[in-house]
């Protein structure tokens, strides 16, 4: 089974400060996917990511890809308090089930 | 384009009680997920249909959880009997057979057990 880690768990950043999401997987996965969720909400798509070196911006977030690391990375600039949620990543099998990782809840402060 | 419609959006039953969640999908979507996303957790696939077939259930909790999608459109997920440990939130998702497979989800339903 596909395992998919997330850190930080919890982040709490100032406004206007940079940081960085990581999200490892177990096994080879050629997709990656990220998701927002608000409080009470279901999940919003941000990104999808295809291939390896597949770098995807909107706004203040950026997501990239390294598969042979199995690594993807969502980087926030200059964060601001619209971007407090939590931020999931997802990687798929060769059969596209999902797997999912725990989350990352982004709080940031004024 | 209407979105993923799921309902009821919110459910509270006592354990041993039967309880039936439906979803329909965004038109023209052949793969429908239904999900079980536990509170501060990720959500954990269920079951996964591509039209009206079962791709995935490994993770369906077959003694009690059913699933079922009729013509390949709308799908119903029951539970029955429920257990304390099902309350969580249930969440639809389909998808095309595009080359992203990207999903979108639907509101969700919020089910207590109590």
């Amino acid at each position: 089974e596909l395992k998919v880690e997330q850190n930080p768990l919890f982040l709490s950043m100032q406004e206007g400060k940079n940081y960085t999401i990581y999200c490892n997987y177990s096994t080879t996965s050629d997709r990656l996917y990220w998701y927002r969720q608000d409080p009470g909400k279901s999940l919003e798509s941000l990104f999808v990511l295809l291939s390896n070196g597949a770098v995807k911006q909107e706004g203040r977030l950026m997501a990239s890809l390294d598969t042979k690391a199995r690594l993807s990375t969502l980087h926030i600039t200059a964060a601001v308090h619209d971007l407090s949620a939590t931020y999931f990543c997802a990687a798929t099998n060769t059969g596209n089930q999902f797997y999912f990782g725990t989350g990352t809840s982004l709080t940031v402060i004024p | 384009e209407a979105g993923v419609a799921q309902s009821p959006r919110y459910k509270i039953i006592e354990k041993r009680q039967s309880v039936a969640f439906w979803c329909n999908p965004i038109s023209g979507h052949a793969t429908l997920y239904w999900y079980q996303q536990i509170l501060g957790q990720g959500p954990k696939l269920l079951i996964q249909f591509q039209n009206n077939g079962v791709v995935d259930d490994s993770q369906l909790p077959k003694d009690r959880f059913s699933a079922e999608r009729l013509k390949g459109v709308d799908s119903t997920l029951k539970i029955q009997p429920a257990k304390l440990e099902d309350s969580a939130v249930y969440l639809c998702a389909s998808s095309s057979l595009r080359f992203t497979y990207e999903q979108y989800f639907g509101p969700g339903t919020r089910l207590t057990v109590t």
